[in-house]
Protein backbone atom coordinates (compact mmCIF):
# COMPACT_ATOMS: atom_id res chain seq x y z
CA UNK A 1 0.00 0.00 0.00
CA UNK A 2 1.11 3.67 -0.70
CA UNK A 3 1.33 5.51 2.32
CA UNK A 4 0.09 9.32 2.78
CA UNK A 5 1.78 11.29 5.46
CA UNK A 6 0.80 15.63 5.52
CA UNK A 7 2.33 17.73 7.44
CA UNK A 8 1.98 19.32 9.52
CA UNK A 9 -1.16 17.57 11.54
CA UNK A 10 -2.26 20.86 12.66
CA UNK A 11 -1.51 24.35 12.24
CA UNK A 12 -2.36 27.66 13.68
CA UNK A 13 -2.69 30.66 11.56
CA UNK A 14 -4.29 34.10 11.36
CA UNK A 15 -6.81 35.40 8.89
CA UNK A 16 -4.58 36.74 5.73
CA UNK A 17 -1.64 34.41 6.28
CA UNK A 18 -0.44 32.23 3.35
CA UNK A 19 -0.45 28.80 4.79
CA UNK A 20 1.29 25.77 2.69
CA UNK A 21 0.13 21.99 3.55
CA UNK A 22 2.37 19.10 2.40
CA UNK A 23 1.43 15.75 1.48
CA UNK A 24 4.48 12.94 0.63
CA UNK A 25 3.73 9.80 -0.79
CA UNK A 26 5.58 6.52 0.05
CA UNK A 27 6.22 5.94 -3.58
CA UNK A 28 5.87 7.96 -6.70
CA UNK A 29 2.36 8.84 -7.48
CA UNK A 30 2.67 10.65 -10.53
CA UNK A 31 0.10 13.25 -10.00
CA UNK A 32 -2.69 11.47 -9.27
CA UNK A 33 -3.08 13.02 -5.84
CA UNK A 34 -6.45 15.52 -4.94
CA UNK A 35 -7.19 17.67 -1.86
CA UNK A 36 -9.99 17.67 0.09
CA UNK A 37 -11.56 20.09 3.23
CA UNK A 38 -13.44 18.97 5.96
CA UNK A 39 -15.09 21.20 8.20
CA UNK A 40 -16.74 20.22 11.29
CA UNK A 41 -19.76 17.83 10.90
CA UNK A 42 -20.63 18.59 7.16
CA UNK A 43 -19.10 16.10 4.33
CA UNK A 44 -15.70 16.68 2.44
CA UNK A 45 -15.26 18.84 -0.53
CA UNK A 46 -12.66 18.52 -3.05
CA UNK A 47 -10.86 21.42 -3.63
CA UNK A 48 -8.12 19.84 -6.17
CA UNK A 49 -7.53 17.16 -8.45
CA UNK A 50 -4.63 16.01 -10.43
CA UNK A 51 -2.33 17.60 -8.25
CA UNK A 52 -2.81 20.90 -9.42
CA UNK A 53 -6.42 21.61 -11.28
CA UNK A 54 -8.76 23.61 -9.06
CA UNK A 55 -12.30 21.89 -8.67
CA UNK A 56 -15.20 24.49 -10.69
CA UNK A 57 -16.30 26.83 -7.67
CA UNK A 58 -13.25 26.65 -5.34
CA UNK A 59 -12.01 30.40 -4.58
CA UNK A 60 -8.75 30.74 -6.68
CA UNK A 61 -6.78 31.49 -3.74
CA UNK A 62 -6.72 27.86 -3.03
CA UNK A 63 -3.49 26.26 -5.29
CA UNK A 64 -1.86 22.75 -5.44
CA UNK A 65 1.57 22.21 -6.80
CA UNK A 66 3.51 18.92 -7.12
CA UNK A 67 4.55 15.51 -8.45
CA UNK A 68 6.07 12.19 -8.02
CA UNK A 69 5.88 12.01 -4.00
CA UNK A 70 5.95 15.40 -2.68
CA UNK A 71 2.52 17.84 -3.05
CA UNK A 72 1.34 21.17 -1.71
CA UNK A 73 -1.69 22.39 -0.58
CA UNK A 74 -1.32 26.21 -0.66
CA UNK A 75 -4.17 29.02 0.30
CA UNK A 76 -2.51 32.26 -0.63
CA UNK A 77 -4.60 34.47 1.75
CA UNK A 78 -6.56 32.85 4.29
CA UNK A 79 -10.39 33.61 5.12
CA UNK A 80 -12.51 33.02 8.57
CA UNK A 81 -14.19 30.39 6.04
CA UNK A 82 -10.99 28.66 5.50
CA UNK A 83 -10.59 27.09 9.00
CA UNK A 84 -11.19 23.13 8.52
CA UNK A 85 -9.18 20.25 8.28
CA UNK A 86 -7.52 18.93 5.07
CA UNK A 87 -6.81 15.75 3.45
CA UNK A 88 -4.55 14.75 0.92
CA UNK A 89 -5.51 11.36 -1.35
CA UNK A 90 -3.87 9.41 -4.34
CA UNK A 91 -5.20 7.69 -7.06
CA UNK A 92 -2.28 5.82 -8.47
CA UNK A 93 -3.00 2.95 -6.66
CA UNK A 94 -6.55 2.53 -5.31
CA UNK A 95 -7.36 5.31 -2.92
CA UNK A 96 -5.38 6.53 0.10
CA UNK A 97 -5.84 9.50 2.57
CA UNK A 98 -3.10 11.38 4.01
CA UNK A 99 -4.10 11.55 7.56
CA UNK A 100 -5.17 14.79 7.83
CA UNK A 101 -4.22 18.76 8.82
CA UNK A 102 -6.28 20.82 11.19
CA UNK A 103 -6.29 24.27 10.14
CA UNK A 104 -6.88 26.35 13.23
CA UNK A 105 -7.57 30.32 14.03
CA UNK A 106 -4.41 31.90 16.10
CA UNK B 1 -25.76 19.00 -10.80
CA UNK B 2 -25.60 15.35 -8.95
CA UNK B 3 -26.58 14.68 -5.72
CA UNK B 4 -26.53 12.02 -3.47
CA UNK B 5 -28.69 11.12 -0.30
CA UNK B 6 -28.18 8.61 1.88
CA UNK B 7 -30.33 6.42 4.04
CA UNK B 8 -30.75 7.39 7.80
CA UNK B 9 -28.77 6.72 11.14
CA UNK B 10 -28.42 2.88 11.73
CA UNK B 11 -28.12 1.14 15.27
CA UNK B 12 -26.65 -2.24 15.15
CA UNK B 13 -25.50 -5.05 17.24
CA UNK B 14 -22.10 -6.45 16.99
CA UNK B 15 -21.88 -9.62 14.87
CA UNK B 16 -25.19 -8.10 12.58
CA UNK B 17 -24.49 -6.38 9.46
CA UNK B 18 -25.62 -3.00 7.95
CA UNK B 19 -26.98 -1.84 4.22
CA UNK B 20 -26.20 1.59 3.33
CA UNK B 21 -27.79 3.23 0.19
CA UNK B 22 -27.32 6.22 -1.65
CA UNK B 23 -29.64 7.21 -4.20
CA UNK B 24 -28.13 9.44 -6.82
CA UNK B 25 -29.99 12.31 -9.08
CA UNK B 26 -29.41 15.07 -11.25
CA UNK B 27 -27.03 13.16 -13.44
CA UNK B 28 -26.65 9.91 -15.92
CA UNK B 29 -25.44 7.19 -13.55
CA UNK B 30 -24.07 5.32 -16.35
CA UNK B 31 -21.43 8.15 -16.75
CA UNK B 32 -20.21 6.98 -13.04
CA UNK B 33 -19.44 5.37 -10.36
CA UNK B 34 -19.49 5.43 -6.48
CA UNK B 35 -16.94 5.28 -4.08
CA UNK B 36 -17.34 5.08 -0.52
CA UNK B 37 -15.42 6.41 2.45
CA UNK B 38 -16.02 6.32 6.57
CA UNK B 39 -14.98 8.29 9.34
CA UNK B 40 -14.44 6.98 12.95
CA UNK B 41 -15.72 9.52 15.27
CA UNK B 42 -12.24 12.19 16.01
CA UNK B 43 -10.20 10.43 13.32
CA UNK B 44 -9.79 10.49 9.58
CA UNK B 45 -10.76 9.20 6.34
CA UNK B 46 -10.67 5.82 5.32
CA UNK B 47 -11.94 4.52 1.79
CA UNK B 48 -13.52 1.24 1.88
CA UNK B 49 -14.22 0.47 -1.80
CA UNK B 50 -16.06 1.56 -4.66
CA UNK B 51 -18.48 0.30 -8.11
CA UNK B 52 -18.74 0.98 -11.86
CA UNK B 53 -22.46 0.15 -12.14
CA UNK B 54 -22.36 0.45 -16.25
CA UNK B 55 -19.04 -1.69 -15.96
CA UNK B 56 -20.35 -3.95 -12.97
CA UNK B 57 -17.07 -4.07 -11.33
CA UNK B 58 -16.04 -3.01 -8.12
CA UNK B 59 -12.80 -2.79 -5.98
CA UNK B 60 -12.50 -2.40 -2.13
CA UNK B 61 -9.86 -1.90 0.61
CA UNK B 62 -7.85 -4.89 1.49
CA UNK B 63 -9.03 -4.12 4.95
CA UNK B 64 -12.60 -4.82 4.50
CA UNK B 65 -12.39 -7.65 1.93
CA UNK B 66 -14.74 -10.54 2.90
CA UNK B 67 -16.72 -8.38 5.02
CA UNK B 68 -18.17 -5.62 2.65
CA UNK B 69 -19.72 -5.61 -0.37
CA UNK B 70 -21.00 -2.95 -2.31
CA UNK B 71 -24.02 -3.33 -4.93
CA UNK B 72 -25.89 -0.84 -7.39
CA UNK B 73 -29.21 -0.61 -8.86
CA UNK B 74 -29.18 1.46 -12.51
CA UNK B 75 -32.97 1.06 -12.58
CA UNK B 76 -32.86 3.20 -9.06
CA UNK B 77 -29.96 4.92 -9.09
CA UNK B 78 -28.78 3.92 -6.04
CA UNK B 79 -26.13 2.15 -4.91
CA UNK B 80 -25.48 -0.04 -1.04
CA UNK B 81 -22.91 -0.47 0.79
CA UNK B 82 -22.79 -3.74 3.24
CA UNK B 83 -20.98 -4.18 6.07
CA UNK B 84 -20.90 -7.64 7.44
CA UNK B 85 -19.93 -9.31 11.32
CA UNK B 86 -20.10 -5.64 12.31
CA UNK B 87 -17.72 -4.93 15.15
CA UNK B 88 -17.62 -1.68 17.77
CA UNK B 89 -14.82 0.01 15.65
CA UNK B 90 -17.13 -0.01 12.61
CA UNK B 91 -19.02 2.42 14.72
CA UNK B 92 -18.63 6.05 11.97
CA UNK B 93 -19.76 8.18 9.94
CA UNK B 94 -20.21 6.64 6.44
CA UNK B 95 -20.28 8.30 3.24
CA UNK B 96 -20.73 8.09 -0.53
CA UNK B 97 -19.51 10.33 -3.11
CA UNK B 98 -19.78 10.33 -6.90
CA UNK B 99 -15.90 8.48 -8.66
CA UNK B 100 -14.92 8.90 -11.93
CA UNK B 101 -15.09 5.40 -14.25
CA UNK B 102 -11.93 4.45 -13.86
CA UNK B 103 -8.43 4.85 -11.89
CA UNK B 104 -6.06 6.39 -11.89
CA UNK B 105 -7.70 10.00 -12.18
CA UNK B 106 -10.21 8.95 -9.16
CA UNK B 107 -11.48 11.63 -6.82
CA UNK B 108 -14.84 11.77 -5.02
CA UNK B 109 -17.39 14.87 -5.71
CA UNK B 110 -20.08 15.58 -4.61
CA UNK B 111 -20.26 13.64 -1.03
CA UNK B 112 -23.46 11.85 0.01
CA UNK B 113 -24.52 13.83 3.48
CA UNK B 114 -23.55 10.86 5.04
CA UNK B 115 -24.76 7.40 6.97
CA UNK B 116 -24.14 7.60 11.19
CA UNK B 117 -23.73 3.78 11.84
CA UNK B 118 -23.30 2.77 15.48
CA UNK B 119 -22.37 0.10 16.43
CA UNK B 120 -23.05 -1.27 20.04
CA UNK B 121 -24.70 -4.16 22.44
Amino acid sequence: DIQMTQSPSSLSASVGDRVTISCRASQSIASYLNWYQQKAGKAPKLLIHGASSLQSGVPSRFSGSGSGTDFTLTISSLQPEDFATYYCQQSYSLVGFGQGTKLEIK
Amino acid sequence: QVQLVQSGAELKKPGSSVKVSCKASGGIFSSFGIGWVRQAPGQGLEWMGGIIPVFETTNYAQKFQGRVTITADESTTTAYMELSNLRSEDTAMYYCARVPRQFPDYWFDPWGQGTLVTVSS
